[in-house]
């Protein structure tokens, strides 16, 4: 089964620091991709970053980068340099396209980051 | 403009009167999904579809109903709304042969059933 978790139910960091969402996952699939979205109050999704499963390097995007532990089955998140409009829910989710029997994308709880001036 | 259009917003209804929720893409994406959104709970899967005429149940599909007519298009339906469908929903599609930029969202749709 699959399996999303984020232990941070909410965080804070003041303003310029660099600051880790937690995510963890759990699937028997080789092959997945791991993605991360950013949920301001306004309610829209906003896709930051992805990491496929067999990419070799950390996926960077600007000022997030992902950090890929695959033996932990692990993929947080790492914005650099946070701002006030970092502000957000942040959610991991994971998708495993399995060709053409199956294609589901599972998301965890999330994340809910408060960037202090 | 690259987007899913969902319709209606906001709605509020009773229980028992059925509905349907919109979505339409115009990226000519294989693969759209609909999600629901509680606190605490993240964004739980209710339908997805990888392409015209195929459709398949995520975690929570369990009162929805949904069809693939069209590629650009993937309502959801609910037959007999009940309270506990009280939440918000997301449309969401992307290219199935390129997940790097991953879903595309609509703007939600905030239910109410009383």
């Amino acid at each position: 089964a699959q399996k999303i978790t984020q232990t941070q139910p909410g965080m804070f960091v003041q303003e310029k620091e660099a600051v880790t969402l937690d995510c963890t996952y759990d699937t028997s699939d080789p092959s997945y991709g791991l993605f991360w979205y950013k949920q301001p109050s306004s309610g829209e999704m906003i896709f930051l970053i992805y990491q496929g499963s067999y990419d070799q390097q950390n996926a960077t995007e600007g000022r997030y980068s992902l950090n890929f532990q695959k033996a932990r089955k692990s993929a947080n998140l790492v914005i650099s340099a946070s701002q006030l409009g970092d502000s957000a829910m942040y959610f991991c989710a994971m998708r495993e396209p399995g060709g053409a029997s199956y294609d589901k994308v599972i998301f965890g709880p999330g994340t809910s980051l408060s960037v202090i001036p | 403009e690259a987007q899913v259009t969902q319709n209606p917003r906001y709605l509020i209804t009773v229980t028992g009167k059925k509905l349907t929720v919109t979505c339409s893409q115009n990226m000519n994406h294989e693969y759209m999904s609909w999600y629901r959104q509680d606190p605490g709970l993240g964004l739980r899967q209710i339908y997805y579809s990888m392409n015209v005429e195929v459709t398949d149940k995520g975690d929570v599909p369990e009162g929805y109903k949904v069809s693939r007519k069209e590629k650009r298009n993937f309502p959801l339906i609910l037959e007999s709304p009940s309270p506990n469908q009280t939440s918000l929903y997301f449309c969401a599609s992307s290219l199935k042969t390129n997940l790097n930029y991953g879903y595309t969202f609509g703007s939600g749709t905030r239910l109410t059933v009383v």
